[in-house]
């Protein structure tokens, strides 16, 4: 059964740095693209980054460019998130997402979220 | 940016059939998708196309997506339903949800 295993939430200050990770299993990894997205307690969806299969593509949501920094090492089935200057409105349940590519492409499999509070 | 509007509660009863609305400029003319969060939950796709339904989603939910519209029915609702919706889109590179809807069975 495909898993996404996501790690390394936490609580955090304004303006610190956090790097979550997501371990992928029983799927080729290296063949999928991922995403994160991210939901603040009691608050909806909102998207935050893709990176393509390959790392030849990433992509931001405008609420982080510039301070997120998405990257995967195909190697070791694990996805990533460098979150610099973290702000409390960066406070949210971070969940990793496999892109499945259909006529247009979806998430088909979600991790479980990992928790960043970001607060002095 | 792109932006789409969901209304933030429906109810239902029970054997009922309910549908929850998602509109976007021009939304037809993009692929819609819907996604259902149980209570302490991860989100799991029950829509996907606009219409098609991914292996081990039930008849019950459909979905349709027309002009600056897209809705998710779901017939004979079940108290397993109850959770929060969300549709989402593609808008350029970027994927952009729907604020969410709450379902309550009643």
């Amino acid at each position: 059964q495909v898993q996404l295993v996501e790690s390394g939430g936490g609580v955090v200050q304004p303006g610190k740095s956090l790097r979550l990770s997501c371990a992928a299993s029983e799927f080729t990894f290296s063949l999928y693209s991922v995403h994160w997205v991210r939901q603040a307690p009691g608050k909806g969806l909102e998207w935050v980054a893709a990176i393509s299969y390959d790392e030849s593509k990433k992509y931001y949501a405008d609420s982080v460019k510039g301070r997120f920094t998405i990257s995967r090492d195909n190697s070791k089935n694990t996805l990533y998130l460098q979150m610099n200057g973290l702000r409390a409105d960066d406070t949210a349940f971070y969940y990793c997402a496999r892109e499945v590519v259909t006529a247009i492409p979806y998430f088909d499999y979600w991790g479980q979220g990992t928790l960043v509070t970001v607060s002095s | 940016s792109y932006e789409l509007n969901q209304p933030p509660s429906v109810s239902v009863s029970p054997g009922q059939t309910v549908s929850i609305t998602c509109s976007g400029g021009k939304l037809g003319d993009k692929y819609t998708c819907w996604y259902q969060q149980r209570p302490g939950q991860s989100p799991a796709v029950v829509i996907y196309e606009d219409n098609k339904r991914p292996s081990g989603i039930p008849e019950r939910f459909s979905g349709s997506n027309s002009g600056d519209t897209a809705t998710l029915t779901i017939s004979g609702t079940q108290a397993m339903d109850e959770g929060d919706y969300y549709c989402q889109a593609w808008d350029s590179s970027t994927v952009v949800f729907g604020g969410g809807t709450k379902l309550t069975v009643l």
